[in-house]
């Protein structure tokens, strides 16, 4: 079946710039998380949304980042103001339940000039 | 400080071979382990699982042990093959606390052959 789908898998802008990444998650799954991750580096938690709202959004950086997840399917990550320190690859995951595993798509890697 | 932490930022073995990859945790209030398979341009898969009332759990070719007593948490590969190359992260969940994954650094298996 159908994994976790993340679109662009490369974007490339400059400094300032507003970026939306989308992350399909698998069907049927009620949980959606965004991660991101630096060279070398295990992914780091962003937010988490159950159904439409966002559960727990403890692990975003700034007021620059925010993610909206409208009909519980579909969610976008988007980030204002892009820095170059934003550059990283980031992580969407599923799970059916909160209580079940987490499952990644292989992320949009993100690159600010 | 991380919370998850390896032991060995690079482990090398034969082919064929069992491979022992470690993992060790500092928060006693985590009450949920998984570890994930990250291949060189895609997302982290999930490889096992374990909830802090289990010690071991078994899947195929793959075990997970947990010793809360030590906060020390491993897996172990059987049998390791070519396709077992990757970095393999462990990860943890606080009981009660965000939802969100807490991710080590990540152990960088190499397979000898």
């Amino acid at each position: 079946g159908a994994g976790v789908s993340q679109t662009p898998s490369n974007k490339v802008t400059e400094k300032g710039k507003y970026v939306e990444l989308r992350c399909d998650p698998i069907s049927g799954h009620t949980a959606l998380y965004w991660y991101r991750q630096s060279l070398g580096q295990g992914p780091e938690f962003l937010i988490y949304f159950q159904g439409t709202g966002a559960a727990d959004d403890s692990g975003l950086p700034n007021d620059r980042f925010f993610a909206v997840r409208p009909e519980g399917s579909v969610s976008t990550l988007k980030i204002q103001r892009t820095e170059r320190g934003d550059s990283a690859v980031y992580l969407c995951a599923s799970s059916l339940t909160v209580d079940q595993p987490q499952h990644f798509g292989d992320g949009t890697r993100l690159s600010i000039l | 400080g991380e919370s998850v932490g390896l032991h060995l930022p690079t482990l090398s073995v034969q082919e064929g071979d069992n491979s022992i990859i470690n993992c060790a945790y500092s928060n006693s209030a985590s009450d949920y382990f998984i570890w994930y398979k990250q291949e060189s341009g895609k997302g982290p898969q999930f490889i096992i699982d374990i909830r802090s009332n289990m010690d071991k759990r078994q899947g195929q070719r793959v075990t997970v042990l947990l010793n809360k007593t030590v906060k020390h948490l491993s897996l172990q590969i059987a049998a390791t093959q070519p396709g077992d190359s990757a970095v393999y992260f462990c990860a943890e969940k606080l009981r009660g606390g965000a939802d969100g994954l807490t991710f080590g650094k990540g152990t960088h298996l190499i397979i000898q052959p």
